[in-house]
């Protein structure tokens, strides 16, 4: 029954790789993020989409490619992975944009570790 | 956005209330203060919410002054299960600024027995 699930939890893989990482939601919401939390903690949005439109782009490397299937996923491809890209990848969604409560559910984490 | 400024850390005991403040001087009139915490190694969980008023629901309150300067996040009976990073953040509500939440360094609770 979980609201935001992401797979997978853990990956470890090398630089110059290719992966991906997926995030679904069953919670009916319409928009859906990405963050990473990097090694001193601090958590930064990537990416946001609203109904399957890119809202929010933060100056994140084109190697870095969001895809919205559909509303309830937002998969997040990175390409040519460096050492700078580990971190762990959250994953949230919300019931629309404006307006008072629009409270963000978070997914457990993807710890991405390049080697 | 409006920024914001927490203590670092702080210490409270189980069983009693934490008062976790939150300065955000440059608050304007269409921004939220949103309350949200990260236990270890978990996403983060929404707390609370506020524009103007106090606020309470079953796990805090949320008391902003007057001049929404500031304001204060209450957890009236701190357990063991509190100990997290708490985020205090202020959120733009137009559609334009997209729900982005941006959030600073927080404030490390632990609730010691």
């Amino acid at each position: 029954d979980t609201a935001v699930s992401q797979t997978p939890k853990y990956l470890v893989t090398q630089m110059g790789n290719d992966k991906s990482i997926k995030c679904e939601q069953n919670l009916g919401h319409d928009t859906m993020y990405w963050y990473k939390q990097d090694s001193k903690k601090f958590l930064k949005i990537m990416f946001s989409y609203n109904n399957k439109e890119l809202i929010i782009n933060e100056t994140v490397p084109n190697r870095f490619s969001p895809k919205s299937p559909d509303k309830a996923h937002l998969n997040l491809h990175i390409n040519s992975l460096e050492l700078g890209d580990s971190a762990v990848y959250f994953c949230a969604s919300s019931l629309g944009l404006a307006g008072g409560r629009r409270e963000q559910y978070f997914g457990p984490g993807t710890r991405l570790t390049v080697t | 956005d409006a920024k914001t400024t927490q203590p670092t850390s702080m210490d409270c005991a189980e069983g009693r209330a934490a008062n976790l403040p939150c300065n955000h001087s440059t608050i304007s009139g269409n921004e939220y203060v949103y309350w949200y915490r990260q236990i270890h190694s978990q996403g983060p969980q929404y707390i609370i919410h506020g524009l103007k008023n106090n606020e309470t629901n079953e796990m805090a309150s949320l008391i902003i002054t007057e001049d929404r300067k500031s304001s204060t996040l209450i957890l009236p009976h701190a357990t063991l299960r509190d100990t997290a990073v708490y985020y205090c953040i202020v959120r733009v509500a137009g559609e334009a600024a997209g729900n982005k939440l941006t959030f600073g360094g927080g404030t490390r609770v632990l609730v010691k027995p």
